[in-house]
């Protein structure tokens, strides 16, 4: 059973480009968290989905960001028009419930040009 | 002043030491994950907990969910161990989306 499985692993975008970061999540598991690591700082919660539904998003920025989790494929987080601040490690997490046993990916390390 | 506080924020230990890492938060929690995360790496689940003990190996984990404290014990510590040890509260409700502390770095010598 692979486990949670984020591509790419690294990602270098240009300033105003799109950065597109996937993320499957472990067999049989319905919900996913994303989270950022800034440079120097702590993880933040952004995105709680579960298929085909976002269940919170609270700590998603208000422009530029978007999230899905289709009924099919991995959950993609999306940025639009990369700034420099977007620079960090978004981690990808699956659980078989929402709540409890928790997977993390190994993470996607986006820089910006 | 930050939801979720570790102490230390580096350690360095001697490998064999038994070692502590404290986390306390101020929010009202239902549970706590501690996670380690090695330089470069990804983050690896070690114990999820909402009262009393967990043990796993080497790794024991404690809550006292109204003291609002947790803390990580590693026994007969090894060089293998050195990471980043982050403490992450469940701020009620039943899902995963959780308030992190700032990370404790342990770095264990041979």
């Amino acid at each position: 059973n692979a486990g949670v499985m984020q591509n790419p692993r690294h990602l270098v975008r240009r300033r105003g480009q799109e950065a597109r970061l996937r993320c499957s999540p472990m067999k049989g598991h319905s919900h996913v968290y994303w989270y950022r690591q800034l440079p120097e700082e702590g993880l933040k919660f952004m995105v709680y989905l579960q298929k085909e539904n976002i269940i919170d998003e609270s700590g998603m920025p208000k422009e530029r960001f978007s999230a899905e989790f289709p009924k099919e494929g991995p959950s993609i987080l999306r940025i639009q028009q990369v700034v420099r601040g977007d620079s960090a490690a978004y981690f990808c997490a699956s659980s078989p419930l929402g709540y409890g046993e928790l997977f993390f990916g190994e993470g996607s390390r986006l820089t910006v040009l | 002043k930050n939801e979720v506080e570790q102490s230390p924020q580096n350690l360095t230990a001697q490998e064999g030491e038994f070692i502590t890492i404290n986390c306390s938060y101020s929010v009202g929690i239902s549970a706590l994950h501690w996670l380690q995360q090695h330089p470069g790496g990804g983050i690896v689940s070690l114990f999820m907990l909402s009262s009393g003990k967990k043990k796993h190996g080497r790794l024991i984990a404690t809550i006292n969910i109204q003291e609002k404290h947790s803390s990580l014990h590693i026994t007969a510590s090894h060089p293998r161990d050195s990471a980043v040890y982050i403490c992450a509260a469940i701020n009620g409700g039943a899902t995963n989306k959780l308030i992190f502390g700032t990370g404790t770095l342990l770095a264990v010598q041979p």
